[in-house]
């Protein structure tokens, strides 16, 4: 099925640094939401974006949705412990469209 | 509270043995869904449904089967057919599957291993 590419696969940080990763697609996206898991839980939503252009902040995290609608960036700014865990990006190729396409993840560890 | 639950959290399977994963949602939403997780894997869609009485394949439906009778639950059995059913199952639901502002919201989910 259709893929995501989510990258970096893993990230290993300081406490109180930034971090940035993203999702790229060779096809158009009209939804792209970011999602939170930690060890043994569901993912959590984080933040929802449905237009081009778009950016929407919760907290500490920051998401855009790209221009071209084929990608969506994450922002962590200075991190700390409790952001650890695995980021998915996930996006709705159509308006119409009933299922989501999920990136295969962005592991984050955090160095106290 | 509003939410999913699943349950069991934890589940443990003979080979040969069908086993049925439980999902329920207060939310009021019409559409609910079925991913399969892997070890440093993401999600992979199984069924989904989006109303009572309905449902359809995802992209890993064989060995696996659903119904939807009531609003609130949509039930997954892993048959003996699944050959290889160890894995961490996610359910899911949002207000509706198509639309604009249909975001999926998740359960806790259930980790089964086949003994």
């Amino acid at each position: 099925g259709q893929q995501l590419n989510q990258s970096p696969q893993s990230m290993f940080i300081q406490e109180g640094e930034d971090v940035s990763m993203n999702c790229t697609s060779s096809s158009i996206f009209n939804t792209w939401l970011w999602y939170k898991q930690e060890p043994g839980e569901g993912p959590v939503l984080l933040i929802a974006l449905y237009k081009a252009g778009e950016l929407t902040s919760n907290g500490r995290l920051t998401a855009q949705f790209g221009i071209t609608r084929k990608d969506s960036f994450l922002n962590i700014s200075a991190s700390i412990p409790s952001d650890v865990g695995i980021y998915f990006c996930a996006g709705r190729l159509g308006q119409g469209a009933q299922k989501l396409v999920f990136g295969q993840g962005t592991r984050l560890t955090i160095n106290p | 509270d509003g939410g999913i639950t699943q349950s069991p959290k934890y589940l443990f399977r003979k080979e040969g043995q069908n086993v049925t994963l439980s999902c329920e949602q207060n939310l009021n939403h019409d559409a609910m869904y079925w991913y399969r997780q892997d070890p440093g894997q993401g999600l992979r869609l199984i069924y989904y449904s989006q109303i009572v009485n309905d449902f359809q394949k995802g992209d890993i439906a064989e060995g696996y089967s659903v119904s939807r009778e009531k609003k609130e639950s949509f039930p997954l059995t892993v048959t003996s057919a699944q050959k290889n059913p160890t894995a961490f199952y996610l359910c899911a639901s949002s207000i509706s599957a198509s639309g604009v502002y249909n975001e999926q919201f998740f359960g806790p989910g259930t980790r089964l291993t086949v003994l």
